[in-house]
């Protein structure tokens, strides 16, 4: 079975400061890892996926991800935050070695950027 | 530049009323979803399709139903609407090809039922 953990509801960081999201994964084979963005009253946007190769994976507004395999975790980070980053992001995971076609997704992270 | 389209951004509704929930992508995805989101659930997904004419339910299928008809359109019934339906409604589309490959989503529609 795949599942997916954000361990936080809410982030609060101040603009210009780097900012992380958590994000934890249990698989049975190799993962497939995604990050979406949700800004307000809007649908997801895909922001970088995991599948094989380098452990740090670059994605679209500067964002990028750590993948760590002997943590199962799968970080986003950002090096400098703006407020505009301000939305709720979701993790997700797909088992390469399981029965499901269908990633699941985490509760979503708000991450708050403060002027 | 690629587009999936859901026929409404808000609805009201009453109880017991049959909605439709309409999806559109420009595409060319086999792979298609519908999602619902609730705060502090997260995406839970409701049914998907293979191909046209396929569907599968997914977690938490009941009071709904879905027709692929065609491979560009995915529609999602609430048959009988009820206030626990109150949600927002999210579908997206992936190509078939490569199970690795993100999801496409569309904006949203904000569903209440009074």
């Amino acid at each position: 079975a795949q599942s997916v953990a954000q361990p936080e509801d809410q982030v609060n960081v101040a603009e210009g400061n780097p900012l992380t999201v958590k994000c934890t994964y249990s698989v049975s084979g190799n993962p497939y890892l995604f990050w979406y963005v949700q800004y307000p009253n809007r649908g997801l946007q895909f922001l970088l996926k995991y599948i094989t190769g380098d452990n740090l994976v670059k994605g679209s507004y500067g964002f990028e991800a750590e993948f760590n395999k002997s943590q199962t975790s799968f970080h986003l980070k950002k090096p400098s935050a703006l407020v505009s980053d301000s939305a709720l992001y979701f993790c997700a995971v797909r088992d390469e070695g399981g029965g499901s076609y269908i990633p699941t997704f985490g509760r979503g992270t708000s991450l708050i950027v403060h002027p | 530049d690629v587009k999936v389209t859901q026929s409404s951004r808000y609805l009201v509704k009453r109880t017991g009323e049959k909605v439709f929930l309409e999806c559109v992508q420009d595409m060319d995805h086999e792979n298609m979803f519908w999602y619902r989101q609730d705060p502090g659930l997260g995406l839970r997904l409701i049914y998907f399709s293979y191909d046209v004419k396929m569907k599968e339910k997914g977690d938490i299928p009941e009071g709904y139903s879905v027709s692929r008809e065609k491979k560009e359109r995915f529609s999602l019934i609430l048959e009988s609407a009820s206030t626990n339906q109150t949600s927002m409604y999210l579908c997206a589309s992936r190509p078939l090809a490569g199970p690795y490959n993100e999801q496409f989503f569309g904006p949203g529609t904000r569903l209440t039922v009074l």
